[in-house]
């Protein structure tokens, strides 16, 4: 069964900074990879799906990365703003209604 | 309306009553899906639902039954819960279910059973 991780659980940054959220999966054989956001109690919002054939997307400030073999990816922030704090999470998926989440990084970005 | 939402945001019950979450989906979509989403777990897949057919039903308890009359509409029909059925509850619908798709999700209804 795929297994997805994300590290770190929390991060706290002050305002401008870039970063980096990181996320591994145990089963290389995927479809896409997606990463989401989520706004405390609220539903999930999609910022970047990557397919498998792909190596990153690009979406404004956000680059996600995807790297199959290895079995990770990477969702770089650049120039941090308060409006980014939210939990992010990514999700593997592996067939037509297999979505394995990890328990996603909570980001604050200080002013 | 656009894109998928989800009534009603909140819900409190009591262990004994019977309640339900709706969902409805405006983006044309043939699958939904119903996913719970506790307190520091992933979230996990309860129901699928391609073309108002059950494709997959993940293990859940029978206190918990989705009703899909049309590809639009999306039921979590509750019966009996218990404290630990307290969640958020997402909606999410994609294109067609037969394939990867991209799955867009609701805002979710926090459930708190007392």
């Amino acid at each position: 069964k795929q297994e997805v991780t994300q590290i770190p659980a929390a991060l706290s940054v002050p305002e401008g900074e870039n970063l980096v959220l990181n996320c591994s999966f145990t089963d290389s054989a995927i479809y896409n990879l997606q990463w989401f956001r989520q706004d405390p109690g609220k539903g999930l919002t999609s910022l970047l799906l990557i397919q498998s054939s792909q190596r990153e997307q690009t979406s404004g400030r956000l680059n996600a990365s995807l790297d199959k073999s290895s079995g990770r990816s990477t969702l770089y922030i650049a120039a941090s703003q308060p409006g980014d704090s939210a939990t992010y999470l990514c999700a593997a998926q592996t067939g037509a209604n297999n979505l394995f989440f990890g328990t996603g990084t909570r980001l604050t970005v200080i002013p | 309306e656009t894109g998928v939402t989800q009534t009603p945001r909140h819900l409190v019950m009591g262990m004994t009553n019977k309640k339900s979450l709706k969902c409805e989906q405006h983006l044309g979509h043939n699958a939904m899906y119903w996913y719970k989403q506790s307190a520091k777990k992933p979230l996990e897949l309860m129901f699928v639902y391609n073309f108002k057919e059950q494709t997959e039903n993940n293990s859940v308890p029978s206190r918990f039954s989705p009703e899909c009359p049309n590809s639009s509409h999306l039921f979590l029909h509750l019966h009996t819960l218990q404290p630990e059925d307290s969640a958020l509850y997402l909606c999410a619908s994609s294109q067609e279910g037969t394939g990867p798709d991209e799955q867009f999700f609701g805002p979710g209804t926090r459930l708190t059973v007392l």
